[in-house]
């Protein structure tokens, strides 16, 4: 099956530092990923479409200075939260789809407190 | 735009016995609906899915009927055990087709199964 790998797991940062989040599609092309964020016991919202080799696109108020998105290969994805703030603390989380298809597979995700 | 609504938001059930998870949906237009599986720190896992041209499909213990006329689905669970504890979240393409991979969640039910 489609295996998305995400790393870290779980950081802890200080206040104002910034932190990279990577995602890869491990056994497939993924033109497109996404972004979730989540905070406890909540639902999963969408942030960002991040497509590879263009500009990533933002959901309405997800400010794109403070989540940079890159996606440079088919298989690789980042998101760099800039300037981090302890109210940027939530578990994030990247999926992927294989090309043409409609199945969304998720990353593990991302916990990430910043104190 | 598309709003998924997701009852009820927790469930409790004695192992062997069956669980129900509805959502309902606004958009007519929406073709995909999958359900997702999240365990604690862990991303969400597709479990399975179902096309607006298929009333009902299923996969050993688990099942999702479709209702379009209602713009209803459901997620049934048969001789539920302790391992399907979890939160279940159902899903629905934003802007209503599955080709942009883009999904809207509800809000989860939290399922516990008790031994």
């Amino acid at each position: 099956g489609a295996v998305v790998s995400q790393h870290p797991s779980r950081v802890i940062c200080k206040s104002g530092t910034s932190v990279k989040i990577e995602c890869r599609s491990l056994d497939f092309q993924a033109t497109t990923m996404f972004w979730y964020r989540q905070f406890p016991k909540q639902s999963l919202m969408l942030m960002a479409t991040s497509n590879e080799g263009s500009k990533a696109t933002y959901e309405q108020g997800v400010e794109k200075d403070k989540f940079l998105i890159n996606h440079a290969s088919l298989t690789l994805s980042t998101l760099t939260v800039t300037s981090a703030h302890p109210e940027d603390s939530s578990f994030y989380i990247c999926s992927a789809s294989v090309m043409g298809a409609e199945k969304l597979f998720f990353g593990s995700g991302t916990q990430l407190s910043v104190l | 735009g598309e709003n998924v609504e997701q009852h009820p938001s927790t469930l409790s059930v004695q192992e062997g016995d069956s669980a129900v998870i509805k959502c309902t949906y606004s958009d007519s237009a929406s073709n995909y609906f999958p359900w997702y599986k999240q365990e604690l720190g862990k991303g969400p896992q597709l479990i399975i899915d179902i096309r607006s041209n298929v009333g009902e499909k299923k996969d050993q213990r688990i099942a999702v009927t479709l209702n379009k006329t209602a713009k209803h689905f459901s997620l049934h669970i048969t001789e539920t055990q302790p391992e399907d504890s979890a939160v279940y979240f159902c899903a629905a393409p934003i802007g209503g087709s599955s080709n942009t991979g883009k999904l809207i969640f509800g809000q989860g039910t939290t399922l516990q199964v008790k031994p």
